[in-house]
């Protein structure tokens, strides 16, 4: 099993391009996550997934936006990026909302 | 909101000693969850333990344990025998839909 993967590793943007991060699970998990984490923040939330075809805000969700087509992938989107969502993104998932959430190695992203 | 707040954005411990990480909470949930998880320099997290906040009993985990305080919501982890590899980041979080993590705690582990 591959777990959680993230797609890409690392990505570098300009202000005001897009781009989509891709998050897959394995283990039939019901629920998915995406948090950012930044220096002296710990993670936070910025949208989850409790089903396949269900989304719902976090803590931060402004300037994200998220699919959940297949139950196996999570889908997070930067339509405008800007230099505020430099950051480093987590998806996990659990498979209920009081299980361990299991991470994927993350996403370094870098907008100039 | 929740709120998870580590006190001690770093601590230091020589192998083979015992070191504990602080952390409360605040929560309006009747029911949740607590966790501490580890982050490493390759930057993985990984779950150290978990603890369901309607048992008394305190989890533990080989040489991991907490001491919950429930009615002062607080979680702290203790790490006994301490190894060179415990070296890493630690965030406690709380939840039950969704979870809080804290800002973490950095243990640096010394020969």
């Amino acid at each position: 099993n591959a777990g959680v993967t993230q797609t890409p590793k690392f990505r570098v943007l300009k202000t005001g391009q897009s781009m989509t991060l891709l998050c897959a699970q394995d283990m039939n998990h019901e629920y998915m996550y995406w948090y950012r984490q930044d220096p002296g923040m710990g993670l936070r939330l910025i949208h989850y997934s409790v089903g396949e075809g269900t989304t719902a805000k976090g803590e931060v969700p402004d300037g994200y936006n998220v699919s959940r087509l297949k139950k196996q992938n999570f889908l997070l989107g930067l339509e405008s990026a800007a230099p505020s969502q430099t950051s480093v993104y987590f998806c996990a998932s659990s498979q209920t909302r009081s299980n361990e959430q299991f991470f994927g190695p993350g996403t370094r992203l870098t907008v100039l | 909101a929740q709120t998870v707040t580590q006190s001690q954005p770093e601590m230091s411990v020589q192998e083979a000693e015992t070191v504990t990480l602080s952390c409360t909470y605040d929560t309006s949930e009747s029911d949740y969850y607590l966790f501490w998880y580890k982050q490493p320099p390759s930057r993985q997290m990984i779950l150290v333990i978990r603890q369901e906040a309607y048992k008394q009993q305190n989890a533990t985990e080989n040489r991991f344990s907490v001491n919950f305080q429930k009615a002062a919501k607080s979680f702290s982890l203790k790490i006994s025998d301490s190894q060179l590899g415990d070296a890493a980041m630690y965030f406690c979080a709380s939840g039950y839909s969704t979870l809080t993590f804290g800002k973490g705690t950095m243990l640096l582990v010394s020969p």
